[in-house]
């Protein structure tokens, strides 16, 4: 299957500092990349929609202003959460999807995030 | 309004025995459902999928049944083995004409004990 790479797959950071995270599809074009969020105890929440050359579709409740979506080119969205706080440790995972519909998502490894 | 529900959190079953894990949605506009995998600290894997025109589908140890009537699909696998130990999601794709994200249920936990 393709291969969604997403780095890194470990952070810690200050609270206070922003820490971005990358993901890349390695063998296919991405149109949508999709940001997912996982609580304890198994859900996966989703964040946002993001949409090549275009602005970044959020869930409600979602900051857009704490959680910013670039997604630049076809292969590459990131997400960087800005002024960081504890409860933002979480791990964050991406997905992208080749378009169209009844595609299946690939997914990246994720990250753990660790706000100190 | 949680459209694709997994109601057991967690599941228990013996190395070599049957694993099913249920699925169940609301919208029945739904006409392609798909299984990931995922293990802790990964991003989750697709597993399988089926298509609203089939009631059946089968890779290898993973089948996954459809029952459109009842809005209900179940993942079974058979044997079990201790590597499949993971939390299996089913999604859905939404309805033709809207956007491409995934309504993911909330996850069922397998433990598959030696």
């Amino acid at each position: 299957g393709a291969v969604v790479s997403q780095h890194p797959s470990r952070v810690i950071c200050k609270s206070g500092t922003s820490v971005k995270i990358e993901c890349r599809s390695l063998d296919f074009q991405a149109t949508t990349m999709f940001w997912y969020r996982q609580f304890p105890k198994q859900s996966l929440m989703l964040m946002a929609t993001s949409n090549e050359g275009s602005k970044a579709t959020y869930e409600q409740g979602v900051e857009k202003d704490k959680f910013l979506i670039n997604h630049a080119s076809l292969t590459l969205s990131t997400l960087t959460v800005t002024s960081a706080h504890p409860e933002d440790s979480s791990f964050y995972i991406c997905s992208a999807q080749t378009g169209g519909m009844n595609t299946e998502a690939f997914f990246g490894q994720g990250t753990r995030l660790t706000v100190v | 309004d949680q459209q694709v529900k997994q109601n057991s959190p967690s599941l228990s079953v013996q190395e070599g025995r049957i694993s099913i894990l249920n699925c169940d949605y609301t919208n029945s506009m739904f006409d392609y459902f798909l299984w990931y995998k995922k293990y802790p600290a990964e991003g989750p894997t697709f597993l399988i999928s089926i298509s609203s025109i089939k009631d059946k589908n089968e890779d290898g140890r993973f089948t996954v049944f459809l029952n459109k009537s009842a809005k209900h699909l179940s993942l079974h696998i058979v044997p079990s083995q201790p590597g499949d130990s993971a939390v299996y999601f089913c999604a859905a794709p939404p309805p033709p004409g809207s956007n491409y994200k995934l309504t993911f249920g909330k996850g069922t936990l397998l433990t598959v004990n030696p």
